[in-house]
């Protein structure tokens, strides 16, 4: 099936600095791209959908001035944290469509953040 | 809008016995439903899918789950659990709206014990 590679798989940053994860499509276009957060012991939260080309669709309650996602091309969709606090500390899944499975869906190895 | 919820936090087996982790779902329309397993600091791996047809549909590692429209149901279940299977077990329906995104249950934790 088609892959989702995700980088990094984990980082440690301070208080106040930015944090990018990448995900990228390794075999196939994604037009679209769902960024999850999860937290411990806690189900997958949609931050919000990226699409590429154009602005990201944020779910209600989430910041995006502070998660600042990025789809400039059909195989690269990122999200920036920007000037981390502890709160932000997450793990957080990238995942697209499968354009090889009907209805299915394939998910990044996702990011442990920790923001000391 | 859709949803799916998971009543069980946790689910304890021993090895060698059937399990079975409870999903039940709320949809407009025709449900699309999925079931994710997802191991300690990965992502999620997918199990299986029902979008229409046989009510009893086989997936990964020898899982299945049964699609019951009367009880609005979609357990996983698996004959013959192992060690192995220990992992955090996600339902999850296909929104129908805008991006069609993956909309997850909380998630059910199963122990299989030696």
């Amino acid at each position: 099936g088609a892959v989702v590679s995700q980088h990094p798989s984990w980082v440690i940053c301070k208080s106040g600095t930015s944090v990018k994860i990448e995900c990228r499509s390794l075999d196939f276009q994604a037009t679209t791209m769902f960024w999850y957060r999860q937290f411990p012991k806690q189900s997958l939260m949609l931050m919000a959908t990226s699409n590429e080309g154009s602005k990201a669709t944020y779910e209600q309650g989430v910041e995006k001035d502070k998660f600042l996602i990025n789809h400039a091309s059909l195989t690269l969709s990122t999200l920036t944290v920007t000037s981390a606090h502890p709160e932000d500390s997450s793990f957080y899944i990238c995942s697209a469509r499968d354009p090889g499975v009907s209805y299915g869906y394939t998910f990044g190895s996702g990011t442990r953040l920790t923001v000391v | 809008a859709q949803s799916v919820a998971q009543p069980e936090d946790q689910v304890n087996v021993a090895e060698g016995n059937p399990l079975t982790v409870k999903c039940t779902y709320s949809v407009s329309g025709n449900p699309y439903l999925f079931w994710y397993v997802q191991y300690p600091n990965r992502g999620l791996q997918f199990l299986l899918k029902y979008i229409t047809g046989d009510n009893l549909v086989k997936g990964s590692y020898g899982f299945e789950a049964e699609f019951n429209k009367s009880q609005t149901s979609f357990h996983l279940k698996k004959p013959s659990a192992l060690v192995s299977d220990s992992a955090l077990y996600f339902c999850a329906v296909r929104d129908i709206t805008g991006f069609q995104k993956l909309v997850f249950g909380t998630g059910t934790r199963l122990l299989v014990s030696p």
